[in-house]
């Protein structure tokens, strides 16, 4: 069966500092990945997502960046974070027409 | 552009039938799904529609009408544990994309 993980589950960073989440997929090949951010009571903002190794499309012009060095891992990265970068940050991977979400890492920056 | 609409929020008594609806405006169309999300978790794939009609999954189903480019997610028999946010998604763009609607925050009452 095929599973999703994200780490770290909660992070708390200052204004200013980098950011580096990472997902990895289990238990299949040559995913389509996505990164959404979701804001508080707020529905699931499409970020980045994947069709494979290098190929990453932005969905939103912002200070974060994405990369998929390997097949199954998708990273999401910031060189120096904002107060509105805050957010659950939830990475996903598609089978034919359903998304499948890891558990998602709670980011607050203060 | 592209946009779902959903209800904000809908209440319902445990036991009873509620339905949320969805209109969309997309530049493609690949296909209508639903998401649950429970406080603090991920969103959780509960159904989709390719074509017109009814989809039936216990006691939840989904409906689609492409002309009308309407949905609907029907939840029969309410439990309490069916409080939580409900989004539609539309596949776009070839498939490779999903946008979310900004979600129906359900409350089931005893």
């Amino acid at each position: 069966s095929q599973t999703i993980h994200q780490w770290p589950a909660t992070l708390v960073q200052p204004v200013g500092s980098p950011l580096s989440l990472e997902c990895t997929v289990e238990g299949t090949s040559n995913p389509n990945l996505y990164w959404y951010r979701q804001a508080a009571g707020r529905g699931l903002q499409l970020l980045f997502y994947s069709v494979g190794i290098g190929q990453i499309s932005s969905e939103v012009p912002q200070n974060l960046s994405a990369s998929r060095p390997q097949d199954r891992q998708f990273i999401l990265s910031s060189k120096k974070l904002l107060l509105s970068d805050s957010g659950f940050y939830l990475c996903a991977w598609t089978k034919t027409y359903e998304q499948y979400f890891g558990p998602g890492t709670r980011l607050t920056v203060t | 552009g592209q946009s779902l609409e959903q209800p904000s929020e809908v209440t319902a008594v445990e036991g009873a039938i509620v339905q949320i609806n969805c209109t969309y405006q997309t530049s493609g169309f690949y296909g209508l799904s639903w998401y649950q999300q429970h406080d603090g978790g991920a969103p959780t794939f509960l159904s989709y529609n390719g074509l017109d009609g009814l989809e039936e999954t216990g006691r939840f189903s989904s409906f689609l009408s492409r002309s009308d480019s309407y949905g609907y997610l029907l939840l029969q028999e309410l439990q309490m544990k069916d409080s939580a946010s409900y989004f539609c998604a539309v596949r776009d763009t070839g498939g490779f994309k999903t946008i979310f609607g900004a979600g129906t925050r359900l409350f089931v009452k005893a």
